[in-house]
């Protein structure tokens, strides 16, 4: 079966840095997402990497090892308006995302 | 904005009753998704449409039908209603940018089944 897993909750201080992991066992591989979902709120794309390595985008940055099946979400200088849901997401070989069940993300002051 | 409406945002109904929910974009986006979200579980895709009456299942598609008839409109119909079905249900349309493609999500539709 296809699996992504990622811890249910994390939390961290206004200012820090926190690293979201997420593993993955997908039938395929044809590239990595996250998300950043606030309560109530829609999906919103933040991130996609394909290739192994970094991805800076501003403030976050996406890591991926195609081979040991491994992303992480890194996010710096945290604000309050970070607190949300981060969903990693994995394009399976029939080209459907496979989605993990989130993380929620709790900042603390 | 990838302009995607749901509507209704918010509905009640009763267990045995028809709904109908619909997707609405207007960028011309060829392929459009239904998912639904449960607490602890992560997005799961019910249908997908990759064109006018071209339609095909996911992976929880039972109790559920679809249909385009239109590019701009994609519905989701429960053809009856169970508890089952409460969700948060989002439309996706999928956009290509730099070399690949992504999902942009609508506001969705919280539906609650008495």
């Amino acid at each position: 079966g296809q699996n992504i897993d990622q811890p249910t909750e994390m939390t961290a201080t206004e200012g820090a840095i926190v690293q979201i992991n997420c593993t993955y066992q997908t039938s395929g591989f044809n590239g990595l997402f996250w998300y950043q979902q606030h309560a109530g709120e829609a999906p919103t794309f933040l991130s996609y990497n394909v290739l192994d390595g970094l991805e800076e985008k501003g403030r976050f940055s996406s890591f991926l090892s195609r081979s040991k099946g491994y992303s992480y979400l890194l996010l710096k200088e945290l604000q309050m308006k970070d607190s949300a849901s981060y969903l990693c997401a994995v394009r399976d070989s029939n080209y459907q995302l496979i989605w993990g069940a989130g993380t929620k993300l709790i900042i603390k002051p | 904005d990838a302009g995607i409406t749901q509507s209704p945002r918010h509905k009640v109904t009763e267990t045995g009753t028809p709904v109908t929910l619909r997707c609405h974009q207007t960028e011309n986006h060829r392929y459009m998704y239904w998912y639904r979200q449960d607490p602890g579980h992560g997005l799961r895709l019910i249908h997908y449409s990759y064109g006018v009456k071209d339609t095909d299942k996911g992976e929880v598609s039972d109790g559920y039908s679809v249909s385009r008839s239109k590019t701009e409109d994609f519905l989701l119909t429960l053809e009856s209603a169970t508890s089952s079905q409460t969700s948060v249900y989002f439309c996706a349309i999928s956009e290509s940018e730099g070399g690949h493609e992504t999902q942009y999500f609508g506001p969705g539709t919280r539906l609650l089944v008495l």
